[in-house]
């Protein structure tokens, strides 16, 4: 029974380039949460998504950042012209349902360096 | 909107002294509470947590939690700390939507044990 599948684990960019983040979630989940933990600071609320929907992405930056979960394959966190304050680990969870109380379970996450 | 707070970002215990990490939350109405625990380079794994049932919560490893609607308190603790007990430790509030529970996480404790 898989877990939350993350890829790449390690992934480094150059400035301005784009940094793609993809996220399996578990067997039979359907919500998909994207948090940032930047170092020594806790889990930034990121976005959440449902099969092919956004239902709250409060936690984005206004720019380069942009999230999707298609209705095949896995969800995708995308960075845009990456900057060095990019530099954080991203972790995905998921969840079989939204509703109240449910667990979440997180992937190993992915951390990203920005040069 | 609902938030946490952990009381010491690090705390250090004798091998088989009792471990205690703070938590405090604000919320409107019952919230759930978690604790998760990171290890290096590694996901968040979940310990325990409170839906609304029992005030005392047992989880994984030995850890217990108990909600005290009182204080608005969630504390972590257990008996006696073991060398693989050093690690990261998140308390989380659900914050309720109307069709889905957001996460929110406190800034972490790092917990060392000193053999």
């Amino acid at each position: 029974n898989a877990g939350v599948m993350q890829n790449p684990r390690h992934l480094v960019r150059r400035r301005g380039q784009e940094a793609r983040l993809r996220c399996s979630p578990m067997k039979g989940h359907s919500h998909v949460y994207w948090y940032r933990q930047l170092p020594e600071e806790g889990l930034k609320f990121m976005v959440y998504l449902q099969k092919e929907n956004i239902i709250d992405e409060s936690g984005m930056p206004k720019e380069r950042f942009s999230a999707e979960f298609p209705k095949e394959g896995p969800s995708i966190l995308r960075i845009q012209q990456v900057v060095r304050g990019d530099s954080a680990a991203y972790f995905c969870a998921s969840s079989p349902q939204g509703a109240a109380g449910n667990t979440i379970y997180f992937g190993e996450g992915s951390w990203l360096t920005v040069v | 909107a609902q938030s946490v707070t952990q009381l010491g970002s690090h705390v250090s215990v004798s091998e088989g002294a009792l471990v205690l990490l703070r938590c405090n939350y604000s919320s409107s109405v019952p919230p759930y509470l978690f604790w998760y625990v990171q290890y290096p380079n590694q996901g968040l794994q979940l310990l325990l947590k409170y839906t609304s049932a029992a005030t005392l919560v047992k989880g994984i490893n030995g850890f217990e939690a108990e909600f005290k609607k009182s204080e608005t308190s969630f504390h972590l603790t257990k008996p006696s700390a073991h060398m693989s007990d050093a690690a990261e430790y998140f308390c989380a509030v659900s914050e309720r939507k109307t069709s889905y529970d957001k996460v929110i996480f406190g800034p972490g404790t790092s917990l060392s044990v000193i053999p």
